[in-house]
């Protein structure tokens, strides 16, 4: 079955302390993506990445880094965590459309992140 | 900067009683508009692309259209089934870095009662 897989799906964690959030995908997609969602501010991308080692800020990676050492791996790292990064954050993949059309995103089912 | 406008933020609807949410958007040059459905506690599910004016796809209960500046998802007699939020994001012309980026509404959430 196609999918994109998050963990952990929900995480409490406290201020200062390193976590990582997995994001595999088996579909075999080039484009992979992290956004955040929030109430009223809807969903906004964080990192992105067009393939093996190619990645690149969005709209706010403050805060936030990720790597993308093989192709079904996305994960998202936050290095020391603070409470305005408690959100629900969804990994995306999608392959690259022709004519640089973007493709049609498969999202995980989403991790939610409390930050004491 | 591109902008996505979703109206109403909310909408309850009987059953049947189809209706149409909107999505207005801005930006220099659009190469493509997408529909997303959004259930409680899921992550978004990919309904439709648009990507010139006049354009229309259709889906069950459901039709999307795109003209230059607004989108419309149309539902013809709602189910409860169709209760969920609906998201509206578009692909802006762009070189380079950045050109596969997607900007989205805050989404509409649809009620439709029994």
């Amino acid at each position: 079955e196609a999918q994109v897989t998050q963990n952990p799906r929900y995480l409490i964690t406290v201020t200062g302390k390193k976590l990582t959030v997995t994001c595999s995908q088996n579909m075999n997609h080039e484009y992979m993506s992290w956004y955040r969602q929030d109430p009223g501010l809807g969903l906004r991308q964080i990192y992105y990445s067009m393939n093996v080692e190619v990645t690149d800020k969005g709209d706010v990676p403050e805060g936030y880094k990720v790597s993308r050492k093989e192709k079904r791996n996305f994960p998202l790292i936050l290095e020391s965590p603070s409470p305005n990064q408690t959100s629900l954050y969804f990994c995306a993949s999608s392959t690259l459309g022709t004519s640089g059309r973007a493709g049609e995103l498969f999202f995980g089912e989403g991790s939610r992140l409390t930050v004491l | 900067e591109d902008q996505v406008t979703q109206s109403p933020e909310a909408l309850r609807l009987q059953e049947g009683e189809s209706s149409s949410l909107n999505c207005s958007y801005t930006v220099s040059g659009l190469r493509g508009l997408f529909w997303y459905r959004q259930d409680p506690g899921k992550g978004p599910e990919f309904l439709f692309t648009l990507y010139s004016a006049g354009e229309e796809k259709e889906k069950e209960r459901l039709k999307a259209t795109l003209t230059k500046k607004e989108s419309f998802l149309h539902i013809t007699a709602p189910k409860p089934e169709d209760s969920a939020t609906y998201l509206c994001a578009v692909q802006a012309i762009r070189s380079g870095a950045g050109s596969y980026q997607l900007t989205f509404g805050k989404g509409t959430k649809l009620s439709v009662i029994p």
